[in-house]
């Protein structure tokens, strides 16, 4: 089947310690995104990839980092500088970084304390 | 003024009804626009593309207005299934920095009811 695939589901984390989050996918996508999305609000681009070894920050990239060393896979750090890190984090993908469709994963839900 | 504008809702509805959304956006040179659907606590499902000159998938029509600029997502004979969050997103040029981005609405909410 493919698809996009996030882990884990849900993460708990103590203020102060770093934490990834896993992006994995098997459609070829050239491009790949992480959002992340809080009750109310619409969701927001933290960073963004077109290529492999090649991502730009997004709206909201302060206290995050990624790495796109493979084309199937896009981590995302939440660093202990992200002043609010509680939130649902989606990873999404697309045939390119244009007008394609994006799609996404299931999500992840991390939650600071 | 949001780059993308939504009524938040709920919109409640029988079931049978028909119903429409809207979405505004502000980037006159917007290139494309998407429909999703979010259940609650899941990731955002491509619901369909809106093309130009409107496209229909058996109960659901998406319509694009260029001179008004918005996009409106027409349900007909609603389900008790068709119970979600709609979220209306548009590709185009990021207006206050370079690149270009897919910005997302907040979502109007649709409860089906008996």
């Amino acid at each position: 089947d493919g698809g996009i695939t996030q882990s884990p589901k849900y993460l708990f984390r103590k203020e102060g310690q770093n934490v990834t989050l896993s992006c994995e996918q098997n459609l070829n996508h050239d491009a790949m995104y992480w959002y992340r999305q809080d009750p109310g609000q619409g969701l927001r681009l933290i960073y963004y990839s077109q290529i492999v070894n090649d991502f730009q920050k997004g709206d909201i990239a302060e206290g995050y980092s990624v790495s796109r060393e493979k084309k199937e896979s896009f981590p995302l750090t939440v660093t202990s500088a992200q002043k609010n890190p509680t939130a649902f984090y989606l990873c999404a993908s697309s045939i390119g970084h244009s007008t394609y469709e994006q799609y996404f994963g299931p999500g992840t839900r991390l939650t600071v304390t | 003024r949001k780059e993308v504008e939504q009524d938040p809702g709920p919109f409640n509805v029988p079931e049978g009804a028909t119903v429409a959304f809207n979405c505004t956006y502000s980037n006159s040179a917007s290139q494309s626009f998407f429909w999703y659907r979010q259940d609650c606590r899941k990731e955002p499902k491509l619901l369909m593309s809106v093309y130009s000159s409107g496209n229909e998938d058996g109960r659901f029509t998406a319509q694009l207005n260029r001179a008004s600029q918005y996009i409106s997502l027409l349900i007909r004979d609603s389900k008790l299934s068709d119970s979600a969050t709609y979220l209306c997103a548009v590709w185009g040029r990021i207006l206050t920095g370079g690149g270009n981005k897919l910005t997302f609405g907040t979502g109007t909410q649709l409860k089906v009811e008996l």
